[in-house]
């Protein structure tokens, strides 16, 4: 199984600054037919359902504001929030769904300082 | 719009059976695979279970294999999670989510639009 690490555990971050969290994966999640990384990020606010942000590593999804980017390929992949705002607190999972089981990051909560 | 949306949680004995079910609408059902994750209480997310869109194709995390099957009526726009053997360990608020686009026959996607989950509680 792929094992799917985070780092920071947590964060605190000024409004307006950026947040920087880092995933890394046991194995490739790099499909060499198609170049396309099989990695996901999502937004998990207490009491509701996971967001999804980012897909393919860097592809973000409908409506997700451009503040959020995803970029890495292979192992190593980082979600960015340039400029955080309050509605951004929350806490980060990376996936992968490269092969079964699609495991997820232990996750990465952020707050505001 | 499209929505998911789970039932079937409650409270059940160590050993007992529970199924939870996931509607669908908004979208081309058969298209798209459904999966199932969940969230014990204070915990991360854990991928449970994967069918592809025809139901041809079935995952299950290891932790609940043997014990878990899903499946699909596409007739209803609706996946179902059998649950059998429960143990402690499966108290979670589970929910259901769809492939992002394209979708198609497989499963290596990842999850655009979850339903608000369900909450199952094994305990005695």
């Amino acid at each position: 199984d792929i094992v799917m690490t985070q780092s920071p555990d947590s964060l605190a971050v000024s409004l307006g600054e950026r947040a920087t969290i880092n995933c890394k994966s046991s194995q490739s999640v790099l499909y060499n037919s198609n170049n396309k990384n099989y990695l996901a990020w999502y937004q998990k606010k207490s009491g509701q359902p996971p967001k999804l942000l980012i897909y393919w590593a860097s592809t973000r999804d409908s409506g997700v504001p451009d503040r959020f980017s995803g970029s890495g390929s292979g192992t190593d992949f980082t979600l960015t929030i340039s400029s955080l705002q309050a509605e951004d607190v929350a806490v980060y999972y990376c996936q992968h769904y490269y092969s079964i089981p699609f495991t997820f990051g232990p996750g990465t909560k952020v707050d505001i300082k | 719009e499209v929505q998911l949306l789970e039932s079937g949680g409650g409270l059940v004995q160590p050993g007992g059976s529970l199924r939870l079910s996931c509607a669908a609408s908004g979208f081309t059902f058969a298209s798209y695979a459904i999966y199932w994750v969940r969230q014990a209480p204070g915990r991360g997310l854990e991928w449970v279970s994967v069918i592809s869109g025809s139901g041809g194709s079935t995952y299950y995390a290891d932790s609940v294999k043997g014990r878990l099957t899903i499946s699909r009526d596409n007739s209803r726009n609706t996946v179902n999670l059998q649950m059998n053997s429960l143990r402690a360990d499966d108290t979670a608020v589970y929910y259901c989510a769809k492939a992002a686009p394209p979708g198609g026959k497989g499963v290596y996607y990842a999850t655009d639009v979850w339903g608000q989950g369900t909450t199952v509680v094994v305990s005695s």
